[in-house]
């Protein structure tokens, strides 16, 4: 079964202490994998899309990088604007088209 | 330029109400998603529509009726709620739905049925 795991749950930095966001995936074949931000009560934001092992992709203080079994989201010196739940996503080659599986998130706090 | 709009943004309905939740994109994008959104969780995939067809319906209560009238436009009927269809509601459009194809979202529509 095509699955998608993201740790931690949550995470509470001081402004400018840099960390990394995890997603783990076992999917049947990736077609993509692809990052969110979420803030509250608001639709999710792209920030990038992976599609194999290897790739790296960089906006301001996020850098997003894929393995063939995860991918991780580093931020670097984050700010207080940078919290929020960060979503990982995936589509699956084995699954309906273009369907994405989500996994449940990271809530990140920066604290100034 | 990404930007899918939701109106209204906010609803509160009773069970015996119909209403209608709107999307529109102006990227020229093809395939277009109704997702829900309960608190503290992912969203989860209703409908697909590619091309203006109903590519997925993913089980959801008939009390749901997506509709697709334009490639720019998709509306999603409601009648006869209950209570725990209360959610964000989220459309999501993408250039087609080959491979990878990334899914923009919009602001929501934040649900309350009472």
């Amino acid at each position: 079964e095509d699955q998608v795991t993201q740790s931690p749950e949550a995470l509470r930095l001081q402004e400018g202490e840099s960390s990394s966001l995890n997603c783990s995936y076992t999917v049947s074949g990736l077609r993509g994998l692809f990052w969110y931000r979420q803030d509250p009560g608001k639709g999710p934001e792209f920030l990038f899309t992976l599609y194999s092992a290897g790739e790296e992709k960089e906006k301001e203080r996020l850098k997003a990088t894929l393995t063939k079994k995860e991918s991780f989201l580093h931020i670097t010196a984050p700010k207080p604007e940078d919290s929020a739940t960060y979503l990982c996503a995936v589509q699956a080659a084995g699954g309906a088209t273009n369907k994405l599986i989500f996994g449940t998130g990271t809530l990140l706090a920066v604290q100034p | 330029d990404t930007e899918v709009t939701q109106t209204p943004k906010h609803l509160v309905m009773g069970m015996t109400n119909k209403k209608s939740l709107k999307c529109e994109q102006h990227m020229g994008h093809r395939a277009m998603y109704w997702y829900k959104q309960k608190a503290k969780k992912p969203p989860e995939l209703m409908f697909v529509y590619s091309y203006e067809k109903l590519s997925i319906n993913e089980s959801v209560p008939s009390r749901f009726s997506p509709e697709c009238p334009n490639s720019s436009l998709l509306n999603l009927h409601l009648h006869a709620l209950q209570p725990e269809d209360s959610a964000l509601y989220l459309c999501a459009s993408s250039q087609g739905t080959g491979r990878g194809e990334t899914q923009y979202f919009g602001p929501g529509t934040r649900l309350l049925v009472l």
